[in-house]
Order: C-alpha cells, then structure tokens, then sequence
C-alpha cells in the first residue's frame, strides 16, 4: 500500500565506492525527506527538498547528495562509500492535506546500507 | 518547532490500556499534534493528530486538554504487535521539515 518506494531494501558495498539510494513517491508530494537512523537510535534529517531544483542540508551534517528534477523523485547519492555511513537510511513525503488531516508524513520502509 | 518531550519507555502486558503523553509547552496557535509509530527496520507511520479535544479512530485516541501544552495517546487493549517506538510532533499544518526526538519505546509483554 506505500506510495512511496526505496530501492534497494538492503545494500552491502566495499569502501570508496559511489553509490545512489533510490527514492520515489506517487501522491504527488512537493516536500520530500532523507532521514537516518541507527538502530535503537531517533532519526536525523539530513537532507530535505521542497520542490523542484530545491534542496538544503538538513540538522546532521552528512557527506551525501541530493538533486530534485522530478517532483517524484529524490535520489540521494554517496561519491565514496566509507563504513562511518553504514546506517539505514529513510526517505519521506508530506503534503498540507485537506479534510481530515492538515499535515503528515509517509515514509518509504527504507535502505539499510552496510559499507564493509 | 515545538520542542516535545516524551517518557523514553514504557512497560505494559497484551491487553491493558496503554497512555503516552507527550509535553509541548511552546506549542503555537497554528501547531497541530501528530504521533507516529515505527516498528524496526521500518519508516514511522502515520496513527493520529488532532488539535484540541479528543480525537478517535480506529487504532487510537489522543486527548488535548484546554491549554494544548501536552497530549496523551491512548492505545485500548495493546497487543503485541503494538511494541514499537512512539513519536509525538508538533508542528503548523503546512510545516515542513520536523525533528523527531528519542520518541517512547513501548514494550508489551504477554
């Protein structure tokens, strides 16, 4: 039922290699999110994009990238892969809704990186 | 943003009624109150918001007393599958960016 997808799910890679986290959303949502979380751990923004060609770097310093052409696509990008990033990564969406619910998130279920 | 501040755990066994309350004393007049629940290597998900009074659904109440300075979910009779980690936040209705906090870790026991 998600309308929002990561790919890959989980993905094991050598150190200095580049890597793209994948994330796409189908509501159509201008504001889109990359958190990451440690197990056991709160999540931590690290990027976040309110609309096309619009992207800022979110409270925790990260070495990672992101571009925005696309409304429903945010991929986030790693030029040198190191074991420090291992971590789960989480992709997220919101929108100012009507009716019901004035605000929420949806998040993707997320790309757990391991950098050996 | 509001800052939120939530109990770190808490305990319950299948069954009972399950009350977290978050406190928000900085809340604003535009501020709306939203929990979300994650389960492990999973993203947060949507359960409830509301902004004043009592809202209800089908998983879950949320209580806001008059002043709004803090909120309470209640979860009726948890199972187990209800353990996860609980997040209250505060934030205007077209808020962008939101920090999420430690949240409550709640553990129900059979």
């Amino acid at each position: 039922e998600a309308d929002i997808y990561q790919t890959p799910r989980y993905l094991v890679i050598g150190t200095g290699k580049k890597i793209t986290l994948e994330c796409s959303q189908t509501m159509g949502h201008d504001k889109m999110y990359w958190y990451q979380q440690d197990p056991g751990m709160e999540l931590h923004l690290i990027h976040y994009s309110y609309g096309v060609n619009s992207t800022e770097k979110g409270d925790l310093s990260s070495e990672s990238t992101v571009s925005r052409i696309r409304t429903e696509h945010f991929p986030l990008t790693l030029e040198s892969a190191r074991p420090s990033h291992t971590s789960q990564y989480l992709c997220a969406s919101s929108e100012y809704g009507t009716g019901g619910i004035k605000y929420g998130y949806t998040f993707g279920s997320g790309t757990r990186l391991t950098v050996v | 943003l509001a800052k939120t501040t939530q109990p770190i755990s808490m305990d319950s066994y299948e069954g009972q009624e399950v009350n977290i309350t978050c406190s928000h004393n900085n809340i604003a007049t535009n501020d709306y109150i939203t929990w979300y629940q994650q389960f492990p290597s999973q993203g947060p998900r949507f359960i409830i918001q509301g902004y004043k009074t009592k809202v209800t659904n089908e998983v879950a109440s949320l209580f806001i007393p008059a002043d709004r300075k803090s909120s309470t979910l209640s979860l009726p009779r948890v199972s187990l599958s209800d353990t996860a980690v609980y997040y209250c936040l505060v934030g205007e209705a077209n808020a962008g960016k939101s920090t999420f906090g430690d949240g409550t870790t709640l553990t129900v026991k059979p």
